[in-house]
């Protein structure tokens, strides 16, 4: 039950675009279709942004979009704008009924 | 509207107890997997625990097992994590929140446990 790894910081300008990374492993992100990404700005509790690694829930911005290769999924916030500053999370289902979450990316806005 | 609130955080000393429970409408509370989250200070997220809609089958993260129990009362449509055995490292605010698509769709604010003498 090893937290999936994240940069622990990504930055960029308004209207450009961002990439978070997650890597797991074989047992968790690899086999499972089951990756979800949270945002949270400081003081809140976390919001999810994507499910089942690319859908969005109800709300959430089409400039948030997610993807996975292999052992990692990526989360691209394009057209980023200064409301997205915040940490986000990823998250995935593992074998057994078991959950992990990343490490945590701070999203700064330049 | 989903809303899910947790109580019963607070202060307590490293060996001992405490309950936290999540009350929780808006929605068909027995219908879902429910799961509690932890961050502290500072930190990340921790997954906890998760238990099916019928309390039938639980899960724990291995740093929980034997000394946390989640629980619900469909009821009362509330969620609760009894902790015992309290360490230092147990000091965070605790979410509860409901499971969906493989995922955490709704999050409560919260409740802060500190582990202290």
């Amino acid at each position: 039950q090893s937290a999936l790894t994240q940069p622990p910081s990504v930055s960029g300008s308004p209207g450009q675009s961002v990439t978070i990374s997650c890597t797991g492993t074989s047992s968790d992100v690899g086999t499972y279709n089951r990756v979800s990404w949270y945002q949270q700005p400081p003081g809140t509790a976390p919001k999810l942004m994507i499910y089942e690694v690319n859908n969005r829930p109800s709300g959430v911005p089409d400039r948030f979009s997610g993807s996975k290769s292999g052992n990692t999924a990526s989360l691209t916030i394009s057209g980023l704008q200064t409301e997205d500053e915040a940490d986000y999370y990823c998250s995935s289902y593992t074998s057994g009924n078991i959950y992990v979450f990343g490490t945590g990316t701070k999203v700064t806005v330049l | 509207e989903v809303q899910l609130v947790e109580s019963g955080g607070g202060l307590v000393q490293p060996g001992g107890s405490l309950r936290l429970s999540c009350a929780a409408s808006g929605f068909t509370f027995s219908g879902n997997w429910m799961s509690w989250v932890r961050q502290a200070p500072g930190k990340g997220l921790e997954w906890v625990a998760i238990i099916k809609q019928d309390g039938s089958e639980k899960y724990y993260v291995d740093s929980v097992k034997g000394r946390f129990t989640i629980s619900r009362d469909n009821a009362k449509n509330s969620l609760y994590l009894q902790m015992n055995s309290l360490r230092a490292e147990d000091t965070a605010v605790y979410y509860c929140a409901r499971v969906r698509w493989s995922s955490f769709d709704y999050w409560g604010q919260g409740t802060l446990v500190t582990v202290s003498s």
